[in-house]
């Protein structure tokens, strides 16, 4: 049973412009979200989070949306660069802290 | 910030030998860490959730007897593949939670591969 998913496996962006990463989940009882990046053969890199009594969080290029209602959650990278291209995991906890996390998405930025 | 030493980075060995991964928080203390395996194109998967001074709580599915899990102190945790085989080969993550389970910082992972 995916809790958190992660529709679409791969995206494609040219650089400079902007990477929309999306992610849903089913579980009302999530109550922080975060993205982690990871690249082959390396550990996820945590990226940025959020918790549920906010809509969005902002760190520098990377900013996350969550829409409670809809169950929803998006990370924004602004401007894409070339270092941006990896795997994108989704993950979301409830209080007792353990990380269900979403396929991934793999980001391409092109020149 | 919070890091999480994970060693070693890879290994091969033969299959029936037993493999010990260790995961460290260095700069903090770490009631829970988190053992995750990865196989090639697909996502994380918990296979347990360590607990210092008490047994690991194992998700359905993953063998305990072949997995074993002991976090010993505060800032180690080690997860032992016992009598590898070839299907055991994957990467391997740890996990710890920092700030009163706020953000989880991963190790560098660990590439087994069983030949």
């Amino acid at each position: 049973d995916q809790q958190v998913k992660q529709n679409s496996p791969s995206l494609s962006v040219q650089e400079g412009r902007i990477s929309i990463l999306n992610c849903d989940y089913t579980n009302s009882m999530f109550d922080y979200f975060l993205w982690y990046k990871k690249y082959p053969a390396e550990g996820p890199t945590f990226l940025i989070s959020i918790s549920s009594i906010k809509d969005k969080n902002e760190d520098g290029r990377f900013t996350v949306f969550l829409n409670k209602s809809a169950k929803h959650l998006s990370l924004h990278i602004v401007p894409s660069q070339p270092g941006d291209s990896a795997v994108y995991f989704c993950a979301a906890t409830d209080s007792w802290g353990k990380l269900q996390f979403g396929a991934g998405t793999q980001v391409v930025v092109t020149p | 910030g919070a890091v999480v030493s994970q060693h070693p980075s890879w290994v091969i060995c033969k299959s029936g030998t037993s493999v010990k991964i260790e995961c460290r928080s260095l700069d903090f203390q770490a009631t829970t860490m988190f053992w995750y395996r990865q196989f090639p194109k697909q996502s994380l998967m918990l296979m347990a959730t360590s607990n210092e001074g008490s047994k690991a709580t194992y998700e359905q599915g993953v063998e305990k007897d072949k997995f074993l899990i002991n976090h010993a102190s505060l800032t180690l945790s080690t997860l032992t593949v016992t009598s590898a085989h070839p299907e055991d080969s994957s990467f391997y993550i740890c996990s710890a939670f920092y700030r009163n389970n706020t953000e989880a910082f991963f190790g560098q992972g660990t590439r087994l591969t069983v030949v």
